[in-house]
């Protein structure tokens, strides 16, 4: 069965800093690409960034909204997916989830239950 | 202000028919890329609905059927039932470099 948990969200403050992790399981983890996506508390949902597979070299793509202040990686030896987010706003407040594809331009298969972070003095 | 756009709301009664529109542009839908589609139950993760504009994952009711046409798409949903009210929100590919993955701002489908 394939099972996306994350862990890590939290509350924090303007500015800060934080990282999610995703723990992967029940299918080949190195074989797909990963992506992060978020929803704000009563909003829609909002596409974060990608991590492709080794076989497309791990390349990254990411969101406007976030580019330069958040960093997706990979440990494929650990089955895990981590989100490093810095110079958080306010406006990043949400519940993070991810999400599994197969490559690029397929749909998202498994979605992770979320994990909630909360950016806020 | 969402790339793809949905109604905000549709409701029915059970046993109804109802549609929610996908729109975008000649750079995601139009530009010949796939639709998705998810449903999002009350306090729980989106679950994979209709991918490749119109094929139903295993396990998905043919009662949910999806379509593409030009620069839109649609998800119709026949004989609803209770455990339908849900968000439901499409999602394609869009060749600009500001976000190339987009969501429709989703619809929220209340059974009467």
């Amino acid at each position: 069965e394939v099972q996306l948990v994350e862990s890590g969200g939290g509350l924090v403050q303007p500015g800060g800093s934080l990282r999610l992790s995703c723990a992967a399981s029940g299918f080949t983890f190195s074989d797909h690409y990963m992506d992060w996506v978020r929803q704000a508390p009563g909003k829609g949902l909002e596409w974060v960034g990608r991590t492709r597979n080794k076989a497309n070299s791990y390349t990254t793509e990411y969101a406007a909204s976030v580019k330069g202040r958040f960093t997706i990686s990979r440990d494929d030896s650990k089955n895990s997916l981590y989100l490093q987010m810095n110079s958080l706003k306010t406006e990043d407040t949400a519940v993070y989830y991810c999400a599994r594809l197969p490559y690029d331009f397929s749909p998202f298969d498994y979605w992770g239950q979320g994990t909630l972070v909360t950016v806020s003095s | 202000q969402s790339v793809l756009t949905q109604p905000p709301s549709v409701s029915g009664a059970p046993g109804q028919r109802v549609t929610i529109s996908c729109t975008g542009s000649s750079s995601n839908i139009g530009a010949g890329y796939d639709v998705h589609w998810y449903q999002q139950l009350p306090g729980t993760a989106p679950k994979l609905l209709i991918y490749g504009n119109s094929n139903r994952p295993s396990g998905v009711p043919d009662r949910f059927s999806g379509s593409k046409s030009g620069t839109s798409a649609s998800l119709a949903i026949t004989g609803l039932q209770a455990e339908d009210e849900a968000d439901y929100y499409c999602q394609s590919y869009d060749s600009s470099l500001s976000a190339p993955v987009v969501f429709g701002g989703g619809t929220k489908l209340t059974v009467l």
